[in-house]
């Protein structure tokens, strides 16, 4: 069975950095595009980016280019979001989703990891 | 960068009710484009795939369609567990994609 398995919620001040983390297991984690989905509260959902395991590709939308970095380990299954410098405007929540292919758009949501930053 | 624009922002319906949700890309994405529904505090959860294909346990009350630039989603006689906010994806410009601005179905 397919999962994602994001970290746990978090409570930052400004300025402070911070790394949450989503763990694939059930497929070939190296085989597949993660992506990182932004809520910010009563809100839609923004692509920020995408990552290919595999060989570390990563792709981000406009918006989060230079606001985030998103990386992954592949030696144990886990794609990362961080931010060097938090802001209050980054609380929302994050999902990572799974790209099931060039046909397939996300397939596979983890269940979303709450960021509050706030002094 | 594919632009989606969905439609309405919000609608009021009754149960039993026919329901259309719209989205438009802003160049042709063929058939690259899944439909997802969110309830409050759960992650999404895809409905459609390929722009017509049901996704595996969800009721055939709802089906897609469309390709190109316009696609739609209708629920055929609504239930009161469909209350819930529902997005366009697309992903034609694989791997990157792009959602569209989101669906309130509320209850009239």
């Amino acid at each position: 069975e397919v999962q994602l398995v994001q970290s746990g919620a978090e409570v930052k001040k400004p300025g402070e950095s911070l790394k949450i983390s989503c763990k694939g297991s059930g497929y070939s984690f190296t085989s597949y595009w993660i992506g990182w989905v932004r809520q910010m509260p009563g809100k839609g959902l923004e692509w920020m980016g995408i990552i290919y395991p595999g060989d570390s590709d990563t792709r981000y939308s406009p918006s989060f280019q230079g606001q985030v970095t998103i990386s992954a380990d592949k030696s144990i299954s886990t794609a990362y979001l961080q931010w060097s410098s938090l802001k209050a405007s980054d609380t929302a929540m994050y999902y990572c989703a799974r790209h099931g292919g060039p046909d397939k758009g996300f397939d596979y949501w983890g269940q979303g990891t709450l960021v509050t930053v706030s002094s | 960068d594919i632009q989606m624009t969905q439609s309405p922002s919000s609608l009021s319906a009754s149960v039993g009710d026919r329901v259309t949700i719209t989205c438009r890309a802003s160049q042709g994405i063929r058939n690259d484009l899944g439909w997802y529904q969110q309830k409050p505090g759960k992650a999404p959860k895809r409905l459609i795939y390929a722009a017509s294909s049901l996704q595996s346990g969800v009721p055939s009350r709802f089906s897609g369609s469309g390709s190109g630039t316009e696609f739609t989603l209708t629920i055929s006689s609504l239930q009161p567990e469909d209350f819930a906010t529902y997005y366009c994806l697309q992903h034609n410009s694989y791997p990157t994609l792009t959602f569209g601005g989101g669906t309130k179905v509320e209850i009239k």
